[in-house]
């Protein structure tokens, strides 16, 4: 059974830090892996997807990495700003279904 | 990309009683999911709702408590019958389309 992780539930950090979210997923055979974000009262927001054949995504700042042999994926935020502080959450795709298999999250604190 | 416009984004509800959610897709979907999240916690699928077929419920949903609509490509109703406490919880559609879009949310208390 496929279960994900990620590790810190929680981080805070000063503006202008680089960061690391880490996801960790305990079966190698994913069609794909995604990063969301989501800020408290909205919905989730896409951030990267990276699919099974990838190794890395980049959007902006943003830059997320897959090693599917060890099970991980992690999601850098370069030069960090009050405005990123939000829950971050990785999930895991199995199959073109498109049924998602979700973190907890890593909530997120950016101190101005 | 694609729009998902959920509403409403948050309501109070008496025991007992129901409540549909909607939400509007402004692409033409095939595959529609619907979500709850628990205070502190991550997504559980309740349902795929796929156009011109009947919904899937994952285990611990039924379609008596949890019926999904899916009239056409572009949106889909979940209704919350028969409320207790413990539907309290925030309700998420989402969509796919080239990736994964989620409507805003809809913020549920029961009381």
């Amino acid at each position: 059974k496929q279960e994900v992780t990620q590790i810190p539930a929680a981080l805070s950090v000063p503006e202008g830090e680089n960061l690391v979210l880490n996801c960790s997923f305990t079966d190698s055979a994913i069609y794909n892996l995604q990063w969301f974000r989501q800020d408290p009262g909205k919905g989730l927001t896409s951030l990267l997807l990276i699919q099974s054949s990838q190794r890395e995504q980049t959007s902006g700042r943003l830059n997320a990495s897959l090693d599917k042999s060890s099970g991980r994926s992690t999601l850098y935020i370069a030069a960090s700003q009050p405005g990123d502080s939000a829950t971050y959450l990785c999930a895991v795709t199995l199959d073109s279904n498109y049924q998602l298999i979700w973190g907890a999250g890593t909530k997120l604190i950016i101190k101005p | 990309s694609a729009v998902i416009s959920q509403k409403p984004s948050r309501d109070i509800c008496q025991r007992g009683t129901s409540l549909t959610i909607q939400c509007q897709v402004d692409s033409q979907v095939t595959m529609m999911f619907w979500y709850r999240q628990q205070p502190g916690q991550s997504l559980t699928l309740i349902a795929t709702a796929n156009q011109g077929s009947e919904a899937t419920y994952e285990s611990g949903f039924v379609i008596d408590k949890f019926p999904i609509s899916r009239p056409n490509l572009t949106f889909s109703t979940l209704t919350v019958s028969n409320m207790s406490p413990e539907d309290s919880s925030i309700y998420l559609c989402s969509a796919f389309y080239e990736k994964l879009f989620f409507g805003s949310g809809t913020q549920l208390s029961v009381l």
